[in-house]
């Protein structure tokens, strides 16, 4: 298997841009989570979709923040509009049902300038 | 919610040596510790977990230990090698799809 598949690998783009993530799950896999992490705050769980629906957005930051998932085997993340302190590194990982393990994809590095 | 401290922050040790990290957890019902070793422009991968249910696990040079009354658990990394410099992430979770990370510690193998 490929494992998970994010896009683009990196992205500069200056505030107030609109930015989308992009993540492919590993193929069987109902469980997709969107992390970001920062040196300061770690590694934080944005949302987590079963089954492409969204059940837990707690962690997304704020109204610039939006996820989606139209089907099994893909998922974006977008901010519109982008600010600086939306840099960071975006991890998307999938699971499948009966397991624990969560499997990441390499990450995106995103600059908003 | 659930909160993860780790210790050390940085760990340097000479190769061959022995590695401890350290973690603590605030949730008493939190039942499953997965541990993640992140290489420089990579992903978190997992290299082994634990569940609540055992004190100890081991595969090959790595070990994990859970003390569920102090609520801590460590990963012991024996006869390190050069290809075990990187962070490396506790976590925790009850059980709810939620992973608490901890905040990383970064090992560095001296040659």
């Amino acid at each position: 298997d490929a494992g998970v598949i994010q896009s683009p690998r990196h992205e500069v783009t200056e505030m107030g841009q609109e930015v989308t993530l992009r993540c492919k799950p590993i193929s069987g896999h109902d469980y997709l989570f969107w992390y970001r992490q920062t040196m300061m705050r770690g590694l934080e769980l944005l949302i987590y979709f079963n089954n492409n629906v969204p059940i837990d957005d707690s962690g997304m930051p704020e109204d610039r923040f939006s996820a989606k998932m139209p089907n099994a085997s893909f998922s974006t993340l977008k901010i519109q509009p982008s600010e600086p302190r939306d840099s960071a590194v975006y991890f998307c990982a999938s699971r499948g049902s009966s397991g624990t393990t969560q499997y990441f994809g390499p990450g995106t590095r995103l600059l908003v300038l | 919610g659930e909160n993860v401290e780790q210790h050390p922050s940085t760990l340097s040790v000479q190769e061959g040596d022995s590695a401890v990290i350290k973690c603590t957890y605030s949730d008493s019902a939190s039942n499953y510790f997965p541990w993640y070793k992140q290489e420089l422009g990579k992903g978190p991968q997992l290299i082994i977990d634990i569940r609540s249910n055992v004190g100890e696990k081991k595969d090959q040079r790595i070990a994990v230990t859970l003390n569920k009354t102090a609520k801590h658990f460590s990963l012991h990394i024996t006869e390190t090698q050069p290809e075990d410099s990187a962070v490396y992430f506790c976590a925790a979770s009850n059980g709810n799809n939620r992973l608490a990370f901890g905040k990383g510690n970064q090992v560095v193998v001296i040659p």
